[in-house]
């Protein structure tokens, strides 16, 4: 149980194109789903919490119109780059948070994201 | 904001042989869970446990909330536990704060 699924697992797009990365919890009900960034040998950095059918909450320093995030059900939020740069490039990963009261986040396989 | 600090930052182990990741943190937390990131980057579940002690097959977790550090022991470590073992916290507004982690090669 507690299965997060991402698509696509990895993308190369042109410089000025937009990404839309796919985030879905497969076998519960998610709340709150999570983004976060991660840079080679790096930890994980969150950028984002979203709650279903509101706006998403950024953390300081990400820009908001440049990382869309759209919560539009329990099962599924989704990540837009816009304009990608070169240093847009990096490893993204969502999580997902159920409906049962406890607090874990169950983690995606990640999306890595090359910007040529 | 809360400081996770992981140690030790890398450590090489033969097969078989066990070992303590340690990790502290400057505040109570309604959260804490370790994670294993393998070689393809997803992060797997292994404990969640703000406090008290869990153990699951080779692994083992304890926290001392009151103490503020958590401690993942690996016993009778094999090749496929190499990667990188990460302690998140979370206090308040259900966001996690990742530690730098703890890079794990263990050799056959």
């Amino acid at each position: 149980g507690a299965v997060v699924s991402q698509h696509p697992s990895w993308v190369i797009c042109k410089s000025g194109t937009s990404v839309k990365i796919e985030c879905r919890s497969l076998d519960f009900q998610a709340t709150t789903m999570f983004w976060y960034r991660q840079f080679p040998k790096q930890s994980l950095m969150l950028m984002a919490t979203s709650n279903e059918g509101s706006k998403a909450t950024y953390e300081q320093g990400v820009e908001k119109d440049k990382f869309l995030i759209n919560h539009a059900s329990l099962t599924l939020s989704t990540l837009t780059v816009t304009s990608a740069h070169p240093e847009d490039s990096s490893f993204y990963i969502c999580s997902a948070q159920g409906t049962s009261g406890s607090y874990e986040q169950y983690f995606g396989p990640g999306t890595r994201l090359t910007v040529t | 904001g809360i400081q996770v600090e992981q140690s030790p930052p890398d450590l090489i182990l033969q097969e078989g042989a066990n070992s303590t990741l340690r990790c502290n943190f400057s505040d109570s937390v309604n959260n804490l869970q370790w994670f294993h990131q393998n070689p393809w980057g997803q992060l797997i579940n292994l404990f969640y446990i703000p406090s008290g002690t869990k153990q699951n097959g080779r692994l083992s977790a304890t926290t001392v909330a009151t103490e503020r550090y958590s401690l993942l022991y690996i016993s009778s470590s094999q090749t496929t536990d190499s990667g990188v073992y990460f302690c998140a916290v979370e206090r308040g507004g259900n966001k996690l704060v990742f530690g730098a982690g703890t890079i794990l090669r263990v050799k056959s």
